[in-house]
């Protein structure tokens, strides 16, 4: 069974703090992504990769960014966090052969920002 | 542009009465749609997926899905509703854009399914 773990289930900050949130999936997959959930809004796409090292904006990319330096481990930063970036986080992976394979999500991590 | 529109924020039902939950799609391509469901605190499960094959998807716990292109609509269904169907449902289209061919999914809002003993 696919596993996707994030680091933490909650995590509170303060305004300005560079924040690290971490994603792990055990299943050799290529393709990883990164949403936020809000209420009424369902889940919008902030960046995914294909590869190691490699990245592509999704749907609300302003105010963070990604790494992908090992193909098991997808990271997303807050460089400067805001009180509009308190919400659920949800971590994804995929196998990349085509649009038929549905992707495997973690538990999220609900992030607060003070 | 392909969309996806699920026609209840909020739907309840009784313990061991049918469940529809509805959601209607845009596409210009021929399209992938699944089914997920999110219990409190959790990360989203698969139900179900409509790949082509064959137009009704049985999947997980006793949900199905019926796939009407003429209607543009891609319903999900249970014939007895269980206390634990309580969550939120969210009903999903895939978008064939995007390097590397990701299979990117653009979401629905969902909708919060009540059981009621």
């Amino acid at each position: 069974d696919v596993k996707v773990t994030q680091s933490s289930r909650y995590l509170v900050k303060r305004t300005g703090e560079k924040v690290f949130l971490e994603c792990v999936q055990d299943m050799d997959h290529e393709n990883m992504f990164w949403y936020r959930q809000d209420p009424g809004l369902g889940l919008r796409l902030i960046y995914f990769s294909y590869d190691v090292k490699m990245k592509e904006k999704g749907d609300i990319p302003e105010g963070y960014s990604v790494s992908r330096e090992k193909k098991e481990r997808f990271s997303l930063i807050l460089e400067s966090a805001s009180t509009n970036q308190t919400s659920m986080y949800l971590c994804a992976s995929s196998v990349p052969t085509g649009i038929n394979q549905p992707q495997h999500f973690g538990d999220g991590t609900r992030l607060s920002i003070l | 542009a392909q969309s996806v529109t699920q026609l209840d924020s909020h739907v309840s039902v009784s313990e061991g009465t049918p469940v529809l939950l509805r959601c209607n799609y845009s596409s210009s391509y021929s399209p992938s749609l699944f089914w997920y469901v999110q219990h409190p605190n959790k990360g989203l499960q698969l139900l179900l997926k409509y790949t082509s094959a064959a137009t009704l998807v049985k999947g997980i716990n006793g949900f199905e899905a019926e796939f009407k292109k003429s209607e543009t609509s891609f319903h999900l269904t249970k014939p007895s509703a269980h206390m634990s169907d309580a969550a939120e449902y969210f009903c999903v289209v895939s978008d064939p854009r995007g390097s590397g061919n990701t299979g990117k999914l653009i979401f629905g809002q969902g909708t919060t399914l009540q059981v009621k003993p």
